[in-house]
């Protein structure tokens, strides 16, 4: 497509449920970000995948963030068990190199 | 996580009126970013520097990467209404791998009616 686009755009979960986001890169861009921003806050790293090459896990919070990214293009991040303080928008970025990153509009979470 | 010091946190400003926003480090950084996030979407890209002392200018807007590599500033002339929302700086830091950017926590920039 012409961006990078995140799904779904809102999700109200309960304290304990899994979520899973998903990330539509732009066609053709190798590398994928995942990032969370808490309220006021800047944006922290979470996850990168480049091409083939094993991803950056070293933002995940904790085990219980993982996320995967099938054939080169989508992806998905899973929170199991979720907690309060995982409430954040989480925005995906793909780019071809570093600094053309383009984001997805985010999905907010809310864990209630 | 670690973060760029970006100050202000948020600038009341009448229309017209040029604003100023910084982001210092004590980390040496290889490349500074500036993104502006308007409410409900993704940060995007205004300007990026690479070298040290380089100002770049985008429209009304002019960033300059500080020669001791740990500071840049944003200025944006004659604000418009539709500069409204939130800045951010980010940087890559000299040792650590280029795709890792460090962000700082945001300038938000209100226009007052």
């Amino acid at each position: 497509g012409a961006g990078v686009s995140q799904s779904p755009s809102n999700k109200v979960t309960e304290k304990g449920k899994d979520v899973e986001l998903r990330c539509d890169p732009i066609s053709g861009h190798t590398a994928l970000y995942w990032y969370r921003q808490s309220l006021g806050q800047g944006l922290e790293f979470l996850i990168y995948f480049q091409g083939n090459s094993a991803p950056d896990k070293s933002g995940l919070p904790s085990d219980r963030f993982s996320a995967e990214r099938t054939g080169g293009s989508v992806s998905t991040l899973t929170i199991q068990r979720t907690q309060q303080e995982d409430s954040a928008v989480y925005l995906c970025a793909s780019s071809l190199g570093y600094v053309g990153y383009t984001f997805g509009s985010g999905t907010r979470l809310t864990v209630v | 996580g670690q973060q760029l010091n970006q100050s202000p946190q948020s600038m009341f400003i009448q229309e017209g009126e040029d604003v100023s926003m910084n982001c210092t480090s004590s980390s040496i950084f290889n490349t500074w970013l500036w993104y502006k996030q308007d409410p409900g979407e993704g940060p995007v890209l205004l300007i990026a520097l690479y070298k040290a002392g380089e100002l770049t200018s985008n429209g009304r807007l002019t960033a300059q990467f500080g020669i001791t590599r740990k500071d840049s500033f944003l200025n944006i002339s004659a604000s418009i209404p539709s500069d409204v929302g939130i800045y951010f700086c980010a940087g890559q830091r000299a040792g650590h791998s280029n795709y890792q950017l460090i962000w700082g926590a945001g300038t938000k920039l209100i226009i007052k009616p």
